[in-house]
């Protein structure tokens, strides 16, 4: 069965830092593009960052700077390293698989976030 | 980056054909994909690239998309079907990802 279960979240001080993890079942996480996304309290979703299966990596400007996404190919695990919380950061964080299609000319089509963990909760409080 | 603008809330009469609307530049050059979610749960993908479904996804779920404007439709709104519902897209850049801001479904 293909599956996401992140862990890692729980209640920080704002300058903290936390380490989220998401491991992966029934599939390769290094073969894939894995995005996480966050959604705070009452709000909608927000994206936060992707890594490629080759190793590229991009952010939101919201956490530029302050977050690291990266993968353990050894446990199919992704993380997401956030340092300097701030308040806005709290939220719940979903990791995702993204499905794409590449085409003869080496365009690829974007299709989405077909899998989903089913949250960890972040709260940065004092 | 660039944004995704979605109604905040829609409603349609229970068996009635709904339309969810999502404008962004970026949607002139990229498939946007819809997502559904309910309550306490994570998103569900419903439809993505020109108009497929996903595995499990009930063929009342419809997308199309023209110019800036990329639509998701229920044909035949089912009362599970009240939930909110998220367009998403590559950005303009092509590497970040974006999100509207999202739609209240309400099966009346």
């Amino acid at each position: 069965e293909v599956q996401l279960v992140e862990s890692g979240g729980g209640l920080i001080q704002p300058g903290g830092s936390l380490r989220l993890s998401c491991a992966a079942s029934g599939f390769t996480v290094s073969s894939n593009y894995m995005s996480w996304v966050r959604q705070a309290p009452g709000k909608g979703l927000e994206w936060v960052s992707v890594i490629y299966s080759g190793g590229s990596t991009y952010y939101a400007d919201s956490v530029k700077g302050r977050f690291t996404i990266s993968r353990d190919n050894s446990k199919n695990t992704l993380y997401l390293q956030m340092n300097s919380l701030r308040a806005e950061d709290t939220a719940v964080y979903y990791c995702a698989r993204e499905s794409y299609y590449y085409d003869s000319s080496g365009y690829y089509y974007y299709y989405g976030m077909d899998v989903w963990g089913q949250g960890t909760t972040v709260t940065v409080s004092s | 980056s660039s944004e995704l603008t979605q109604d905040p809330a829609v409603s349609v009469a229970l068996g009635q054909t709904v339309r969810i609307t999502c404008q962004g530049d970026s949607l002139r050059s990229y498939y946007a994909s819809w997502y559904q979610q309910k309550p306490g749960q994570a998103p569900v993908l419903v439809i993505y690239g020109k108009n497929n479904r996903p595995s499990g996804i009930p063929d009342r779920f419809s997308g199309s998309s023209s110019g800036n404007t990329a639509s998701l439709t229920i044909t035949g709104a089912q009362a599970e079907d009240e939930a909110d519902y998220y367009c998403n897209s590559r950005d303009s850049s092509g590497n970040s990802r974006v999100f509207g801001g999202g739609t209240k479904l309400t099966v009346l």
